[in-house]
């Protein structure tokens, strides 16, 4: 069975600061790698995902995320925050066997920007 | 093009009522999937749907709980003699390659 581990349960920044969020995982099998982002009453947006190849992933919005097989971990970066980017964020793996594709969630990091 | 759609957006009811929640998947994907989110539990794999498949129920917390998608499309959540504890965000997603695309959820209260 996977598990995946967020080990900040908020993260306070101020803006134009950078952000880092930890996401670890294990599995005994090879994963997919997501991350979502949920803005207040809001459901989940997918921010960016690693299926294969580079893994180094970006997204449109300025964050990255770079999968490390080694460190199983697929933690995510922005170099310079904004008060939009205030959200709680889940990291998400499915394993590549499973053909259903269902999804275990991080317990989500809280980013609270401030000015 | 239309994303995922879930209706209602809230709903309140008291203890021991019936409720269904409905999802309507974007068009052409083939898998469906619902989640919970509670704030003592995160979010929760609840069932998933494939095509004609039968569906992974393997999340599904209690009997009182079951889902059908007719058509291959818009699919809906049943909780019979709701509790108190089944108050929760429920997700619908759907999927046509591996990622999964979300809609807004609906906000279920149990009183």
């Amino acid at each position: 069975a996977q598990s995946v581990t967020q080990l900040d349960s908020q993260v306070p920044v101020f803006e134009e600061a950078p952000v880092e969020l930890r996401c670890n995982y294990s599995s005994s099998v090879s994963v997919y790698l997501f991350w979502y982002v949920q803005y207040p009453n809001q459901g989940l947006q997918l921010l960016l995902k690693y299926l294969s190849g580079s893994t180094l992933v970006e997204s449109i919005n300025g964050f990255e995320a770079e999968f490390n097989k080694s460190q199983t971990s697929f933690h995510l970066r922005k170099p310079s925050v904004h008060i939009s980017d205030t959200a709680e964020y889940f990291c998400a793996v499915s394993e590549t066997t499973d053909s259903w594709g269902k999804l275990q969630f991080g317990a989500g990091t809280q980013v609270v920007v401030t000015p | 093009g239309a994303g995922v759609s879930q209706s209602p957006s809230n709903k309140v009811t008291e203890k021991g009522k019936d409720v269904e929640l409905r999802c309507d998947p974007i068009s052409g994907h083939t898998a469906l999937y619902w989640y919970r989110q509670s704030l003592g539990q995160g979010l929760e794999f609840l069932i998933y749907f494939q095509g004609n498949s039968a569906p992974d129920k393997s999340g599904l917390p209690s009997d009182r709980f079951s889902a059908e998608r007719t058509g291959g499309s818009v699919s809906t959540l049943t909780i019979q003699r709701t509790q108190q504890e089944d108050s929760a965000v429920y997700l619908c997603a759907s999927s046509g390659a591996r990622v999964q695309y979300f809609g807004p959820g609906t906000r279920l209260t149990v009183t």
